[in-house]
């Protein structure tokens, strides 16, 4: 079962911070957070493999609650190259290996 | 270092037809293989996923096939093509083992006509 997004969608205004939320309604092992841009193949940002596990790479970190099933994907001081949409993938502890994708959050950033 | 081939990159193709997509990995050896589809302004919808030759997981019915007659291609494959087949076409592979980032190929276009 997919895990669920939201936003669906989100516009900002450069310098501004978003969070994307990604959960799931399954024990997960592990939560993959990409990006695509339009027309392209996803880029993977960072995997979060333990619960309460945080990330970052540049200004863009996240965390995940393992115990809630979900995980969150900040975003601060967001810069133009920011645009585009973030999935989160997860692989549940009953399907490892198999990594399933929410629909997506379409983020904007605005001069 | 590892790379990942799908082709073609864009396809057109009329109601009925047969469909073959293909990808495969260099560089690396008994790879977790994916097909993913993006329908327009859709999430990735996983297909097919497979673990080692001759193992398919198929996730969604449908009257598309996936084989994986090598250990680094997979083979997305439709004998009668649907209006509804159409969409963005993903391959991706990731190493052998759970919990490790996944590689997307740079997809195919299929529009059905």
């Amino acid at each position: 079962q997919q895990p669920v997004q939201s936003p669906q969608a989100v516009i900002l205004r450069e310098g501004e911070d978003a969070v994307i939320n990604c959960s799931s309604s399954k024990a997960l092992y592990s939560v993959h957070w990409y990006r695509q841009k339009h027309g392209e193949a996803p880029v993977f940002l960072m995997i979060l493999l333990k619960g309460g596990e945080q990330k970052g790479h540049e200004k863009i970190s996240a965390s995940f609650n393992e115990k809630k099933q979900q995980s969150s994907l900040y975003l601060t001081a967001s810069q133009l190259s920011y645009s585009g949409t973030y999935f989160c993938g997860t692989e549940s502890i009953q399907g490892a290996q198999k990594l399933v994708f929410g629909q997506g959050t379409r983020l904007t950033i605005n001069p | 270092s590892q790379t990942i081939h799908q082709w073609p990159a864009t396809l057109v193709q009329p109601v009925g037809s047969p469909l073959s997509l293909e990808c495969t990995v260099e560089g690396t050896s008994n790879p977790n293989l994916y097909w993913y589809r993006q329908a327009a302004g859709r999430g990735l919808q996983l297909l097919f996923y497979s673990v080692g030759i001759g193992q398919i997981s198929s996730e969604v019915p449908q009257n598309l096939s996936a084989s994986r007659p090598q250990d680094r291609q997979f083979i997305l494959s439709s004998k009668k093509l649907l209006l509804s087949d159409s969409g963005f076409y993903l391959c991706a592979w990731s190493p052998g083992q759970k919990n490790t980032e996944a590689f997307f190929g740079q997809g195919t276009r299929l529009t059905v006509v």
